[in-house]
């Protein structure tokens, strides 16, 4: 299955941690991607890779992968944290495939 | 400045065709692969094709292949996608991006690490 499954909404209180989850068979291939997108804007690269953060990113996001599940996790989570959040990974056929985006609240 | 910004985006009517365009600065634009992903109102993310830096290999999603076409100008830092038997469904907002191939030792990761600001297709009557 080319398919990545995310859960559609989180939320987490202000400071605290929280992890959001993508599952997908091409997960034991490819290392996944994060995407953090606000209403209106771009999407914004947040994590790649086994762990790796672009400039500019707060370190209070990290990645992490294990089988078939990949997780991003934000640490002391902020108001501006507030957003869509999608993985993303190529499937077995070389395609791009994302998941269908959490929606993080902090309360 | 390094950045994408898409141009091309229009209302259109079902069966027409539109030709999106997206210039780089400011990165040497033909080391990478570039790719279209599309964003429908109030919905996710969804790609839509990629082409090689040499324009080697072209890929599309299942659902556009046969209706559009991927190209480049590397000499005008260029990608571009022609869209034809525009259909409802097409309705969205098209983004270049950017792709950056990453290796481990154990798995690969190749990630969009630079998006343009989007441009609008609608497709209605």
């Amino acid at each position: 299955s080319s398919e990545l499954t995310q859960d559609p909404a989180v939320s987490v209180a202000l400071g605290q941690t929280v992890r959001i989850t993508c599952q997908g068979d091409s997960l034991r291939s490819y290392y996944a991607t994060w995407y953090q997108q606000k209403p209106g804007q771009a999407p914004v690269l947040v994590i790649y890779g086994k762990n790796n953060r672009p400039s500019g990113i707060a370190d209070r996001f990290s990645g992490s992968s294990s089988g078939n599940t990949a997780s991003l996790t934000i640490t002391g989570a902020q108001a501006e944290d507030e957003a869509d959040y999608y993985c993303n990974s190529r499937d077995n056929s070389g395609n791009q495939v994302f998941g269908r985006g959490t929606k993080l609240t902090v309360l | 400045e390094v950045q994408l910004v898409e141009s091309g985006g229009g209302l259109v009517k079902p069966g027409g065709s539109l030709r999106l365009s997206c210039a780089a600065s400011e990165f040497t634009f033909s080391s990478y692969t570039m790719n279209w992903v599309r964003q429908a109102p109030g919905k996710g993310l969804e790609w839509v094709s990629s082409i090689s830096g040499s324009s080697n290999y072209t890929m599309y999603a299942d659902s556009m292949k046969g209706r559009f076409t991927i190209s480049r100008d590397n000499a005008k830092n260029s990608v571009f996608l022609q869209m034809t038997s525009l259909r409802a469904e097409d309705t969205a907002v098209y983004y270049c991006a950017r792709e950056r191939t990453s290796y481990y030792y154990d798995r690969s990761n190749y990630s969009f690490d630079l998006w343009g600001q989007g441009t609008m297709v609608t497709v209605s009557s």
